[in-house]
């Protein structure tokens, strides 16, 4: 079946600009993680949904960072005022439900570059 | 604070030369411990979850270890196919996120 989908795959954009990016879970999961993960670095937790609630927002680096999801399915995630140490490819993944031991399955991510 | 960490950072072999990665963590009660391949440009793929210390899982030359304070990827008689880097992560008995080590980059030469 599908896997987790993002769009865009690059997106390029001026510093201080906004961007929205969009990931579409595997059907029927109901947790959805985001997590961003920088050149040479590891992946960094952002935030995930157990159905349209956050539980656990606490990885956004800052207030320019939000997300939401509706109808338990697609997600976005919205940088404000983009910085270039925004620069990196976001990730976003699946699980069937959270506070289980279900693996999470990735999309292949956003490479966002500030410019 | 959970933390976990990979080495080598990088490792190179031959091909059918067979060889460990390590991954050793920090984590208050573990819910689960999760090993990912990430090829260039792509997501990681999840390969296994161990959830006890003596829990072994094995996939085509790959076979996962685990003890109370770190796990071992073990490749047998790699080919070039298995480079990639690889990724281990824990979650914790008392959350849901994953937090994962800087993995290991494996290149695996003909």
């Amino acid at each position: 079946g599908a896997g987790v989908s993002q769009s865009p795959s690059n997106k390029v954009t001026e510093k201080g600009k906004d961007v929205e990016l969009r990931c579409d879970p595997i059907s029927g999961h109901t947790a959805l993680y985001w997590y961003r993960q920088s050149l040479g670095q590891g992946l960094e937790f952002l935030i995930y949904f157990q159905g349209n609630s956050a539980p656990d927002k606490s990885g956004l680096p800052s207030d320019r960072f939000s997300a939401e999801r509706t109808g338990g399915s697609v997600s976005t995630l919205t940088i404000q005022r983009t910085q270039q140490e925004d620069s990196a490819v976001y990730l976003c993944a699946s699980s069937l439900v959270a506070l289980d031991n279900s693996p999470l399955h990735f999309g292949n991510g956003t490479r966002l570059t500030v410019t | 604070e959970d933390q976990v960490t990979q080495s080598p950072e990088a490792l190179r072999l031959q091909e059918g030369e067979s060889s460990s990665l390590n991954c050793s963590y920090t984590v208050s009660g573990l819910r689960g411990l999760f090993w990912y391949r990430q090829d260039p440009g792509k997501g990681p793929e999840f390969l296994f979850t161990l959830y006890s210390a003596g829990e072994e899982k094995e996939k085509e030359r790959l076979k996962a270890t685990l003890t109370k304070k770190e796990s071992f990827l073990h490749i047998t008689a790699p080919k070039p196919e298995d480079s990639a880097t690889y990724l281990c992560a824990v979650q914790e008995t008392s959350g849901s996120r994953l937090t994962f080590g800087e993995g290991t980059q494996l290149t695996v030469n003909p």
